[in-house]
């Protein structure tokens, strides 16, 4: 099946680092991949929108210049939280789609604690 | 603005109950509709979609979810359920305009033997 990776799966950093997490498809192309952030018990919100070789798209009230995303290929895409914060702190998951394909398969989720 | 409801925040069910919860969604259009489960320290698995054709959908481990148009809704049902099925149930929904997959609040579902 289509498996999508997620590293690293856990990640403490200190406050006003930055911390970059990589999200991969492994065995097919995904022209489009989703991050979405989940708080803890809550679900999941959705950041942005990456599409390979373009600009992210993201959701309304999400800081493009604090969670920078870039989809430098059909495989992989990153997500670099800058100028990491206490609040910054929560379970970030991506999802990859494949091409001509409507269903969504999701990485096992990163979790980032910022002290 | 475009969203999804889920009405049950948290149910608790004793073994062989059987299991309804309720999806609602706002979009206008045409829709894919999908129930994922989260089990506890795992990440989000498919359970069944809607995309077309019968609104009866059945999905792994034996839930099922009907479409209903006209109401907007996707409800999730279990006619028995097991202590394996402690989880939390997202409902999701992509619009064909936003292309975009937007999930619901959760429902916590917690099975006792």
């Amino acid at each position: 099946g289509a498996v999508v990776s997620q590293h690293p799966s856990w990640v403490i950093c200190k406050s006003g680092t930055s911390v970059k997490i990589e999200c991969r498809s492994l065995d097919f192309q995904a022209t489009t991949m989703f991050w979405y952030r989940q708080f803890p018990k809550q679900s999941l919100m959705l950041m942005a929108t990456s599409n390979e070789g373009s600009k992210a798209t993201y959701e309304q009230g999400v800081e493009k210049d604090k969670f920078l995303i870039n989809h430098a290929s059909l495989t992989l895409s990153t997500l670099t939280v800058t100028s990491a914060h206490p609040e910054d702190s929560s379970f970030y998951i991506c999802s990859a789609r494949e091409l001509e394909k409507e269903e969504l398969n999701f990485g096992p989720g990163t979790r980032l604690t910022v002290t | 603005a475009q969203s999804v409801s889920q009405h049950n925040h948290h149910v608790i069910l004793s073994e062989a109950a059987s299991l309804e919860l309720g999806c609602n969604y706002s979009y206008g259009g045409t829709v894919n509709l999908f129930w994922y489960v989260q089990y506890p320290g795992q990440h989000l698995q498919l359970l069944l979609k809607y995309f077309s054709g019968d609104p009866l959908v059945k999905g792994i481990k034996g839930f099922e979810a009907e479409f209903i148009k006209s109401k907007f809704s996707f409800n999730l049902r279990k006619p028995s359920v097991q202590w394996s099925d402690t989880a939390e149930y997202f409902c999701a929904v992509i619009s064909y305009n936003t292309d975009k997959l937007i999930f619901g609040t959760g429902t916590r579902l917690q099975v006792f033997p």
